[in-house]
């Protein structure tokens, strides 16, 4: 079946202007997350979404990153006036049960560049 | 969150046995051991994951030290697919998030 998709698959982007960046789960998933990677900091977490639950929102870096999910499905990760240090590989990931799933499934990932 | 120790990298032949270590002396009763491996230019992929017992499946095997404190994820013959990073990562059960350390390269050569 259809996995993790994410879209762009690449972004590159000027110094202060926003960026959105798209996670499609697997399909009845009711869980997703967000994660980058970069070569400073290796993978960290940013955000996590659990049904109609309040997001875990404990992992974003600063009041610039913020993510909605709409629907219990997609969700968009916007960026607001993106800086060089944003640059990174952002992963999504979905599971099918939360706090109890064993397996996070990912996406190929998002590579920002911010120039 | 406990925190885990594992080698930079390591390396083997095509088609011999693999035994990654995982140390991880400050584990907590409620911990699951998790494995997942990333691809060049791919996602994260899970592998395995344990509690106390020794686990199996197609991809690979967990041995868990009987003090929990160490663990080991063996990959039964070693292909050049089999190259990646592999995270060793603990998941306190009531959690949900992963927290990635820095992996083992592992190199396969023919």
């Amino acid at each position: 079946g259809a996995g993790v998709s994410q879209s762009p698959s690449n972004k590159v982007t000027e110094k202060g202007k926003d960026v959105e960046l798209r996670c499609d789960p697997i399909s009845g998933h009711t869980a997703l997350y967000w994660y980058r990677q970069s070569l400073g900091q290796g993978l960290e977490f940013l955000i996590y979404f659990q049904g109609n639950s309040a997001p875990d929102k404990s992992g974003l870096p600063s009041d610039r990153f913020s993510a909605e999910r709409t629907g219990g499905s997609v969700s968009t990760l916007t960026i607001q006036r993106t800086q060089q240090e944003d640059s990174a590989v952002y992963l999504c990931a979905s599971s099918s049960q939360g706090k109890n799933s064993y397996e996070q499934y990912f996406g190929p990932g998002t590579r920002l560049t911010v120039t | 969150d406990a925190k885990t120790t594992q080698p930079n990298s390591m390396e083997s032949n095509e088609e011999e046995p693999v035994h990654l270590p995982c140390n991880h002396s400050t584990i907590s009763g409620t911990d699951y051991i998790h494995w997942y491996r990333q691809l060049p230019s791919q996602g994260p992929e899970y592998v395995i994951h344990g509690l106390t017992s020794n686990v199996n499946n197609r991809m690979a095997s967990l041995a868990i030290a009987e003090d929990r404190k160490s663990s080991t994820l063996i990959l039964h013959r070693a292909t050049l697919r089999d190259a990646a990073v592999y995270y060793c990562i603990l998941k306190p059960g009531t959690a949900s998030k992963l927290t990635f350390g820095t992996g083992t390269r592992l190199q396969v050569t023919l």
